[in-house]
């Protein structure tokens, strides 16, 4: 069984702050996405990540794949409230499904 | 990316009744769905996968005459909950993968919940 280990799975810091959240496998993977999901909404992909090695960045955020394509982490710089939400990372397997990992609740307080 | 649908956005229904979630595609053919449970800040559960003019092709541990899906267009699925219990109540939302990326387009979840 493929596993997709995600964490922390809860954090709250103060504004201003800097965070990462890692995703970890045993499995290699051929795309890993990040999703961030807002109460009652569908998830909302971030950014896919292909190549072993890619860094990504989207404003204050940056996603890395590692070398091998079985982890990944998503760093945030400067936290902002309205970086709240939950972080979901997913790796791609055969026939379009994906390992998704078990979420990071992230609360940022003003 | 491509835009989901989804019909209703919260049900409340009574215990032993059926309740019909519709996902549809908007601006493209979608030839396999997601289903998808989620329990209150918990990650996303695979129920099963649909694709069009075929049988769907259920996870380990779900029922798939409780959970009836239905996806008779290349624009609609339907997850359908039958004789739906107290311990059914949770968030289902379905997606669409796009075919070279694997990236999935998420439709905006249907908050069910069985008094």
């Amino acid at each position: 069984t493929q596993l997709l280990e995600q964490s922390p799975q809860f954090l709250s810091i103060q504004e201003g702050e800097n965070l990462t959240v890692y995703c970890n496998s045993s499995s290699v993977f051929s795309s890993l996405q990040w999703y961030r999901q807002e109460p009652g909404e569908g998830p909302v992909l971030l950014v896919t990540v292909v190549t072993g090695g890619e860094v990504k960045k989207l404003k204050r955020l940056t996603f890395q794949f590692g070398d091998a394509r079985k982890d990944s982490s998503l760093h945030i710089t400067a936290a902002q409230p309205g970086d709240t939400g939950l972080y979901l990372c997913a790796g791609a397997v055969g026939n379009y499904q994906l390992i998704w990992g078990a979420g990071t609740k992230l609360i940022i307080k003003p | 990316g491509a835009v989901v649908s989804q019909h209703p956005s919260w049900v409340i229904c009574k215990s032993g009744t059926s309740v019909k979630i519709e996902c549809r595609s908007l601006d493209f053919q979608a030839t396999t769905m997601f289903w998808y449970r989620q329990f209150p800040k918990q990650s996303l559960m695979l129920m099963a996968t649909s694709n069009e003019g075929s049988k769907a092709t259920y996870e380990q541990g779900v029922e798939k005459d409780k959970f009836l899906i239905n996806h008779a267009s290349l624009t609609l699925s339907t997850l359908t909950v039958t004789s739906a219990h107290p311990e059914d109540s949770s968030f289902y939302i379905c997606s669409t993968p796009e075919r070279s990326t694997y990236e999935q387009y998420f439709g905006p979840g249907t908050r069910l919940t069985v008094t």
